[in-house]
């Protein structure tokens, strides 16, 4: 069975300062990768996916992801956080080609520090 | 473009009354997805509609819950009779599917239901 994991459950990061958010994962093959962000009150946003090809994957806001098949790992990194950035992040992993099946980590809460 | 509409956003009722959840997904989608976030067990998959009709349950906890989706513009989710660990907040999210390949899922808001 497929599974995530995030293993920071809370992050707390300077305004200014770098992000790299963790996400491992268990398949049996190479998944679809995604990274969602939720913020207060909201639904969950896709930030970025990964489905082949170049490992670094840009997404939206100045995020990037970097699937590392050797670690079984899909990290999120921003360079630069801006407090708006403060939220709940998922990583979530779903069969190749498959449009629904997403399985999701338990997330990591970013607060931002001014 | 409106996204996908969820109603209510909150709900708050007695153990053992009946809940339903509704949704409209976005235009044209052709994929409906319903899922439930707790603290505990995160966010899960509890039903998809694919074209109106319900491809994968496996995620629906008990025959309490059901989902309908009489259309492509609306869908519920009825939890009869609610229980305390119910309480939880319910995404409904649609995708559309273009020729098998993976379409992003927009999220609802989310209905955030707390039984008493």
């Amino acid at each position: 069975a497929q599974s995530v994991t995030q293993p920071d459950i809370h992050i707390t990061v300077s305004e200014g300062a770098s992000l790299e958010l963790r996400c491992n994962y268990s398949y049996g093959a190479t998944p679809y990768l995604f990274w969602y962000v939720q913020s207060p009150g909201q639904g969950l946003q896709l930030l970025l996916k990964y489905f082949s090809g170049d490992t670094l994957v840009q997404g939206i806001k100045g995020f990037e992801a970097e699937f590392k098949r050797s670690q079984s790992s899909f990290n999120l990194r921003k360079p630069s956080v801006h407090w708006s950035d403060a939220a709940e992040y998922f990583c979530a992993v779903g069969p190749p080609g498959s449009n629904y099946k997403l399985t999701f980590g338990k997330g990591t809460l970013l607060t931002v520090n001014p | 473009d409106a996204g996908v509409i969820q109603s209510p956003r909150h709900e708050v009722t007695e153990m053992g009354q009946e809940v339903t959840l509704r949704c409209k997904p976005i235009s044209g989608h052709n994929s409906l997805f319903w899922y439930r976030q707790t603290m505990m067990r995160g966010l899960e998959l509890l039903i998809y509609f694919n074209n109106n009709v319900p491809i994968d349950d496996s995620g629906m906890p008990e025959d309490r819950f059901s989902a309908k989706m009489p259309n492509a513009s609306f869908s519920t989710l009825k939890i009869q009779p609610s229980e305390p660990r119910d309480s939880a907040v319910y995404f409904c999210a649609s995708s559309g599917l273009a020729g098998g390949r993976y379409n992003e899922q927009f999220f609802g808001p989310g209905t955030r239901l707390t039984v008493l």
